[in-house]
């Protein structure tokens, strides 16, 4: 199956600092990327929709100007937790679906996600 | 109304038992519908799509009933190695691509 990478695997940091989370499609192009976010004993939530050229866009409710992202190539999107406080401590998750001609499959291939915790 | 509801659990059951998970969805044109297992601090895996007709894979069998919004798997001879959190997966509204996960159903296989 396909293979989605994630970089850093677990970031700590202090206060006020930017994190930058990459995501990367090993073996087949991505146009399309998501970013979840995973609170303990929660469950993933949508942050994003990341696309390949274009901006990415956002679910309701999380801050475009707080969480960048930047999907530059066909195998990596990028999202950068700016200004990270306590709150934003969380597992961060990306995943990518492929497509065979213009049909795009049902199975998301996820990343091992990002453990992010701000102190 | 959350869009996918589950029952969080936790299920303790013993080795060889059978057990069974059911979510609801709450929109009625979903069209994708899957369970992904997620192990204790690891990114979710899919365990299976569920179809209309039902389908089962092993000692897993999933069934989705669109009358009533439901979907539920069914697991059978529970190992030891089936102990994880089970997700209930549906398309978001409006979307074909983007997911909706379910909090989760917490299963503990016991030797």
């Amino acid at each position: 199956g396909a293979v989605v990478s994630q970089h850093p695997s677990w970031v700590i940091c202090k206060s006020g600092t930017s994190v930058k989370i990459e995501c990367r499609s090993l073996d087949f192009q991505a146009t399309t990327m998501f970013w979840y976010r995973q609170f303990p004993k929660q469950s993933l939530m949508l942050m994003a929709t990341s696309n390949e050229g274009s901006k990415a866009t956002y679910e309701q409710g999380v801050e475009k100007d707080k969480f960048l992202i930047n999907h530059a190539s066909l195998t990596l999107s990028t999202l950068t937790v700016t200004s990270a406080h306590p709150e934003d401590s969380s597992f961060y998750i990306c995943s990518a679906d492929t497509r065979t001609g213009t049909v795009y499959q049902e199975t998301q291939y996820f990343g091992p996600g990002t453990r992010l915790l701000v102190l | 109304r959350k869009e996918v509801e589950q029952d969080p659990g936790p299920f303790n059951v013993p080795e060889g038992a059978t057990v069974a998970f059911n979510c609801t969805y709450s929109n009625s044109a979903s069209q994708s519908f899957f369970w992904y297992r997620q192990d204790c601090r690891k990114e979710p895996k899919l365990l299976m799509s569920v179809y209309s007709s039902g389908n089962e894979d092993g000692r897993f069998t999933a069934q989705l009933n669109r009358a009533s919004q439901y979907i539920s798997l069914l697991i059978r001879d529970s190992k030891l190695s089936d102990s994880a959190t089970y997700l209930c997966v549906v398309n978001k509204k409006g979307s074909a691509r983007q997911l909706t996960f379910g909090s989760g159903t917490q299963l503990t296989v016991l030797p």
